[in-house]
């Protein structure tokens, strides 16, 4: 079965860092393109960054560049995100997301989500 | 920046049609997710208007230029949840999603 599974979230105080991880499993996780999405409680989606299979190209959201930094282990088949400098306004279920080959540049597979919660 | 405006709700009789629009000036190739609450979002829509594997043939889409539109035909009570838009912007290589759209089955 196609998955993914983030893990590392929690209360974190204001300032603090936390590390996310996404494991992946039953695809070849170092030939795809991945993502991290956020959603603040109650309000919509919001695109973090991106990572290509070889890790060749990083892009960011300007709301997070500088502070957050994304990654991937191909042996490990694990993507990750650094979060530095953390805000209130970073609270949020954060979502790993394939990009896909088949729909173009879609995401076609998610995570559950894990919840990274800011406050003092 | 890019700004994918939506409309914050559609309510729909079952069996009738929902169109929930996406709007920005050339808006490029858009895709559409779909998302229940408490779940992750699932890709019903990709490249405007192509349905990947498993998607209901009742949901469609269209792109004018300025602004794309998510089609549910015949809808079902299934059918509710929140839907978003979603772009690439090669001018800031930014992933953008729309404000999204809460489809509620009256």
């Amino acid at each position: 079965e196609v998955q993914l599974v983030e893990s590392g979230g929690g209360l974190v105080q204001p300032g603090g860092s936390l590390r996310l991880s996404c494991a992946a499993s039953g695809f070849d996780f170092s030939d795809y393109s991945m993502n991290w999405v956020r959603q603040p409680p109650g309000k919509g989606l919001q695109w973090v960054s991106y990572i290509s299979s070889a890790s060749s190209t990083i892009y960011y959201a300007g709301s997070v560049k500088g502070r957050f930094t994304i990654s991937r282990d191909n042996a490990k088949n694990s993507l990750f995100l650094q979060m530095n400098s953390l805000r209130a306004e970073d609270t949020a279920v954060y979502y790993c997301a394939r990009r896909t080959h088949d729909y173009g540049d879609a995401f076609d597979i998610w995570g559950q989500g894990t919840l990274v919660s800011v406050s003092s | 920046s890019y700004v994918l405006t939506q409309p914050p709700s559609v309510s729909v009789a079952p069996g009738k049609t929902a169109r929930i629009t996406c709007g920005e000036d050339n808006i490029g190739s858009v895709h559409w997710y779909q998302q229940k609450p408490g779940q992750a979002p699932v890709l019903v829509i990709y490249y405007d208007s192509d349905r990947p594997s498993g998607i209901s043939e009742r949901f469609s889409g269209s792109n004018s230029g300025n602004t794309a539109t998510l089609i549910i035909s015949r809808v079902e009570a299934g059918d509710e949840a929140d839907y978003y838009c979603q772009v690439w912007d090669s001018s800031s290589d930014q992933y953008v999603f729309g404000t999204g759209t809460k489809v509620t089955v009256l």
